[in-house]
């Protein structure tokens, strides 16, 4: 299987203050990547996606940076708020049917 | 809109029983994908069906069945269950198109085996 691996299991961030989640892949044909968020006792939700063509694409308050020299995907978000308290995965796409999750990185905002 | 629906929320079984987990869609996407998600261990793929009549096997297939007889659902059939099984299991379904329809989760189905 596909190994999709974050770098830091759990994250504490200061409220007001900008977070980066981090995500390494492994498979080099990986060519679409997404982050959701999952709160406690909900699905995951789609946050933002990003194709391999491009490195880097905004949506509000978040950032997702792909560097596919190294296979790493981050994730950032802007003026964190206790809102974005919550588990952060990244998915690759290699046969675009399938996805393959990380395990995770917990997000808590200190108010 | 009510998106993606599972039912039931919760379910305890003993080993060897057998149920379905049922999750429908009414965005009326091809792609739906079943999930189970186990502590430190992310979400992994069961199966998948990209159209009515078509579906496959993901990462983690063995010990369940599934059949897409219409678009809107997408049963998942544990026939003996074991408590190898016991997990949160997500449905998830999105459009044709990867980057222009985004996946949508249903909210899971708990299921813990006795």
């Amino acid at each position: 299987g596909e190994s999709v691996g974050l770098h830091l299991p759990t994250l504490s961030v200061q409220e007001g203050d900008n977070s980066i989640i981090n995500c390494a892949y492994s498979n080099s044909a990986s060519d679409y990547f997404i982050w959701y968020k999952q709160e406690s006792g909900k699905g995951p939700q789609f946050i933002i996606d990003i194709r391999s063509n491009m490195d880097k694409r905004q949506g509000q308050r978040v950032t997702v940076l792909l560097n596919k020299t190294v296979k790493h995907l981050s994730l950032q978000i802007a003026a964190t708020q206790p809102g974005d308290s919550a588990v952060y995965f990244c998915a690759e796409d290699v046969t675009g049917n399938q996805f393959y999750f990380g395990t995770g990185t917990s997000l808590t905002v200190i108010p | 809109n009510a998106g993606v629906t599972q039912t039931p929320k919760f379910q305890v079984l003993k080993t060897g029983q057998s149920m379905t987990l049922q999750c429908a869609q009414d965005m009326n996407h091809e792609y739906m994908s079943w999930y189970r998600q186990d502590p430190g261990m992310g979400l992994r793929l069961i199966h998948y069906s990209v159209g009515a009549g078509i579906t496959d096997q993901g990462e983690v297939p063995n010990g369940y069945n599934v059949s897409r007889s219409t678009t809107e659902d997408f049963p998942l059939r544990l026939l003996s269950a074991a408590p190898s099984q016991t997990s949160v299991y997500f449905c998830a379904s999105r459009g044709r198109d990867r980057g222009q329809s985004e996946a949508f989760f249903g909210q899971g189905t708990r299921l813990t085996v006795v």
